[in-house]
């Protein structure tokens, strides 16, 4: 069982609405989550980061953190074209001297005009 | 605002050949790391340095080495090549002095094609 799990997708939504992007991950005691988006043949690109239980909004973006479940989502309000891109959950791991990240396989979002 | 800086953006090379891949970390970061990604696949970590010192290993292969030198600065060295190290290999860098809410920084990569 891969570390940090995602659905792979495509996950397609219309354009105005909200997508809604889910993320699994084995280590009960990891620390930092992030959400990175990366469009094809480019770099990861940091939108979130929560470490703590709860809701994290910025603009359009909401992180979501339930530790009990070992669960985090990215919820995107008014979502456009532009956001069609692929969607990297990545987790700390707990460890002493651990710092690298670990991610999911991604979520590939197409929002439709 | 300054970004991760990645040499070359593109690098093609035959089987058995070696190759060199620089990252200059964002201005004042002390941290950088280093990751593979293979087409269709999420990336994988591969090392890490902190103030010039390694800090972390992961799925680096032997024939890889790197380090970090004085301006921070790291280099990625490959040799051996096979077929199956084409890949876009990223760097990243951070200000977080190893803690668990530094935050990684990526650069635009460099895509290895090995013929």
């Amino acid at each position: 069982q891969k570390e940090v799990e995602q659905n792979s997708g495509p996950l397609s939504v219309p354009e105005g609405a909200i997508a809604s992007l889910n993320c699994t991950y084995s280590d009960r005691v990891s620390q930092s989550f992030f959400w990175y988006r990366q469009y094809s043949g480019k770099s990861p690109e940091l939108i979130m980061s929560i470490y703590s239980n709860g809701d994290k909004e910025d603009g359009r973006f909401t992180a979501q953190l339930n530790k009990a479940s070992q669960y985090v989502s990215l919820l995107i309000r008014d979502s456009q074209p532009s956001d069609s891109a692929t969607y990297l959950c990545a987790v700390k791991l707990a460890g002493a001297g651990s710092y690298q990240l670990t991610f999911g396989k991604g979520t590939k979002l197409s929002v439709i005009p | 605002a300054a970004g991760v800086i990645q040499s070359p953006r593109h690098l093609i090379k035959e089987k058995r050949e070696t190759a060199t891949l620089k990252c200059y970390p964002i201005p004042r970061h002390d941290t950088v790391y280093w990751y593979q990604q293979g087409p269709g696949q999420d990336p994988q970590f591969l090392i890490s340095f902190y103030e010039k010192m390694q800090s972390d290993k992961g799925s680096i292969p032997d024939r890889f080495s790197a380090q970090q030198f004085s301006d921070y600065h790291s280099e990625l060295n490959m040799s051996s090549l096979e077929l199956g190290d084409s890949a876009l290999y990223f760097c990243a860098s951070s200000s977080g002095g190893l803690t668990s809410r530094d935050t990684q920084y990526f650069g635009p990569g460099t895509r290895l094609t090995v013929l």
